[in-house]
């Protein structure tokens, strides 16, 4: 079992939709959480962190559960430009924290 | 520019050749990590280094090798570069535990 699964999609949603993106976690002694956004193959960018208070910046959500080892991802009257894969990244704890990442999840908003 | 900047971005090389992909941070960032993409996969993780002179295995190790004697870089070598090893390779940068990590933008390898 992958340390960190997501479900690839693809997402097809037309603009303006609310979509949500799921990701679960095995290591529950992980400490941090992210999302990042990956465009055609480019290198991954930091899309926002996630906290177990939750947090929000503009379109976006993103939750936490812990006890659940579950983290989402909330996007809101999706853009065009929203396009891209969206991978799930949990630090790892074990002496060094590695960034693990699950496989992504497609998403393709058209008009 | 500070960042983190991989070289070179695009690569072809004929199979049983070595082959280095070089990867320097100017954030003086303690960790480090080479990642491969490919399809159906995402994102593996091949070595990670915490600090100069540390580094470790990841999850697919196997026909690579790194060094990192000062800081600021960390070259992957392929001793002899097999066709499963055609990938996008990424490298990235964190200060460590909570941090998210930066990344390059890519070295594009085909192994003919």
């Amino acid at each position: 079992r992958k340390e960190v699964e997501q479900d690839p999609g693809p997402f097809n949603v037309p603009e303006g939709a609310t979509v949500a993106f799921n990701c679960t976690y095995s290591n529950s002694a992980s400490q941090s959480f992210f999302w990042y956004r990956q465009d055609c193959r480019k290198e991954p960018k930091l899309l926002m962190s996630v906290y177990s208070s939750g947090n929000e910046d503009g379109r976006f959500t993103a939750q936490l559960n812990r006890a659940s080892q579950y983290i989402s991802l909330l996007i809101r009257d999706s853009k065009l430009s929203d396009s891209a894969t969206y991978l799930c990244v949990v630090n790892v704890a074990g002496g060094s924290y590695i960034p693990t990442f699950g496989r992504g999840t497609s998403l393709i908003v058209h008009p | 520019d500070a960042g983190i900047t991989q070289s070179p971005r695009y690569k072809i090389t004929e199979t049983g050749r070595q082959v280095t992909l070089m990867c320097h941070q100017t954030w003086s960032h303690s960790y480090m990590f080479w990642y491969r993409q490919d399809l159906g996969h995402g994102l593996r993780l091949i070595y990670y280094s915490a600090a100069a002179d540390i580094t470790d295995k990841g999850e697919v190790p196997d026909g690579y090798v790194v060094s990192r004697s000062k800081t600021e870089n960390f070259p992957l070598t392929l001793e002899s570069a097999t066709r499963s090893q055609t990938s996008v390779y990424f490298c990235a940068s964190t200060t460590g535990s909570y941090t998210e990590a930066f990344f390059g933008q890519g070295t594009r390898l085909t192994v003919v």
